[in-house]
């Protein structure tokens, strides 16, 4: 079965690291970019930014460069988003989500993790 | 960059309408375009994908359209389980937007 299986939720205090994980099964992990999406609470989706598992190309939205950090162990198939100093606002559910199409990014994100929820409180 | 304006923001509609929601972008965007289905609590399901391709699974009273600027996403014949958020997603050349959301309500 394909799936995406993430961290449990966090709770840290401003100021504090995080990494949260993404791991994958069931299907070639480095043929497939992996996407992550927040969701704050009560809002919409946004897209961060796209890791691919195969050669580490990363591309970050405008909106989170410099934010947060993706990155990838193929050792053990699994896809990370990192903050270095949270902050109250990045409270949210993160999602991963692997795209449809393993030559492109044109099909959308067929398989979706289960979400991580992070909450940032002093 | 460009901007997915979903439309209505909330539907209220009842077991066998007829739904459409529209979402608009700001510019151009072919038909690289997604349709998503989110029920609370959970993550998002891929219903439509280049606009018009049901993926596998998806019933099919679910359809999307469009091309160019304007998309729609249209449920023939509303269900109980469709009740839920949807979103659009445009892609653009490693850059990705999702509307803002359209939420189906009970009538």
């Amino acid at each position: 079965e394909v799936q995406l299986v993430q961290s449990g939720a966090e709770v840290k205090k401003p100021g504090e690291s995080l990494k949260i994980s993404c791991k994958s099964s069931g299907y070639s992990f480095t043929s497939y970019w992996i996407g992550w999406v927040r969701q704050m609470p009560g809002k919409g989706l946004e897209w961060m930014g796209i890791i691919y598992p195969g050669d580490s190309d990363t591309r970050y939205s405008p909106s989170f460069q410099g934010q947060v950090t993706i990155s990838v162990d193929k050792s053990i198939n699994s896809v990370y988003l990192q903050w270095s100093s949270l902050k109250a606002s990045d409270t949210a559910m993160y999602y991963c989500a692997r795209s449809k199409n393993p030559y492109g990014l044109t099909d959308g994100f067929d398989i979706w993790g289960q979400g991580t929820m992070v909450t940032v409180s002093s | 960059d460009i901007q997915m304006t979903q439309s209505p923001s909330t539907l209220s509609a009842s077991v066998g309408d007829r739904v459409t929601i529209t979402c608009r972008a700001s510019q151009t965007i072919s038909s690289w375009l997604a349709w998503y289905q989110q029920k609370p609590g959970k993550a998002p399901n891929l219903l439509i994908y280049q606009a018009s391709s049901l993926e596998s699974g998806v019933p099919s009273r679910f359809s999307g359209s469009g091309s160019g600027t304007e998309f729609t996403l249209t449920i023939s014949s509303l269900q109980p389980d469709d009740f839920a958020t949807y979103y659009c997603q445009q892609y653009n050349g490693f850059l990705w937007a999702f509307g803002q959301g359209t939420k189906v309500e009970i009538k």
